[in-house]
């Protein structure tokens, strides 16, 4: 039947463990890449960046990797809290283009 | 700073009727954004703005809709007749320029009846 909205992936986690939100991107030309959480009834937030020059990129509890050679990039959040549920944005641009968004991974942690 | 602020964050109108958003980006940014978020079509870049000019607005789905941005710390998202589909959570966001987060106000939710 005809798909009546997106569906968003959902990932669900048991507290405590860790996470892994993947993306993959089209354009080979992207050089900045960042990943939002969008809490229900917000708008998203920045959590954190990467530039085409890193493939590893550490904030705190979350970790950003990008391997350019696949277009891949994932965010690893350690010792998933109740808190961190939230649909996840992967967003790229290249050089003065606005950002451009994926259709989001919905996250659920399990108490 | 507060942030990206918009109003009103909630807006019922009857269709047919104008409707307009109001977005005040963080003070120094450059670059302004308009977004439309619904569940059909995820988050939609609609327009963007740097210092004050638009620089692309292919993505406004209608000439019922306008946007401008008379100066830096204001932009207003014009939709002129609204109708149901027009349905959704438009958000604003500014950024400091190229290469560099944008950060989103709350959104205004609007509803056409």
């Amino acid at each position: 039947g005809e798909s009546v909205g997106l569906h968003l992936p959902t990932l669900s986690v048991q507290e405590g463990d860790n996470s892994i939100i993947n993306c993959a991107y089209s354009n080979s030309a992207s050089d900045y890449f960042i990943w939002y959480k969008q809490e229900s009834g917000k708008g998203p937030q920045f959590i954190i960046d990467i530039r085409s020059n890193m493939d590893k990129r550490q904030g705190q509890r979350v970790t950003v990797l990008l391997n350019k050679t696949v277009k891949h990039l994932s965010l690893q959040i350690a010792a998933t809290q109740p808190g961190d549920s939230a649909v996840y944005f992967c967003a790229e641009n290249s050089g003065n283009t606005p950002l451009v968004f994926g259709k989001g991974t919905r996250l659920s942690v399990i108490a | 700073d507060a942030g990206v602020i918009q109003s009103p964050r909630h807006e019922v109108t009857e269709m047919g009727q104008e409707v307009t958003l109001r977005c005040k980006p963080i003070s120094g940014h450059n670059s302004l954004f308009w977004y439309r978020q619904t569940m059909m079509r995820g988050l939609e870049l609609l327009i963007y703005f740097n210092n004050n000019v638009p620089i692309d607005d292919s993505g406004m789905p209608e000439d019922r809709f306008s946007a401008k941005m008379p100066n830096a710390s204001f932009s207003t998202l014009k939709i002129q007749p609204s109708e149901p589909r027009d349905s959704a959570v438009y958000f604003c966001a500014s950024s400091a320029g190229q290469g560099s987060e944008a950060f989103f106000g709350q959104g205004t939710r609007l509803t056409v009846v």
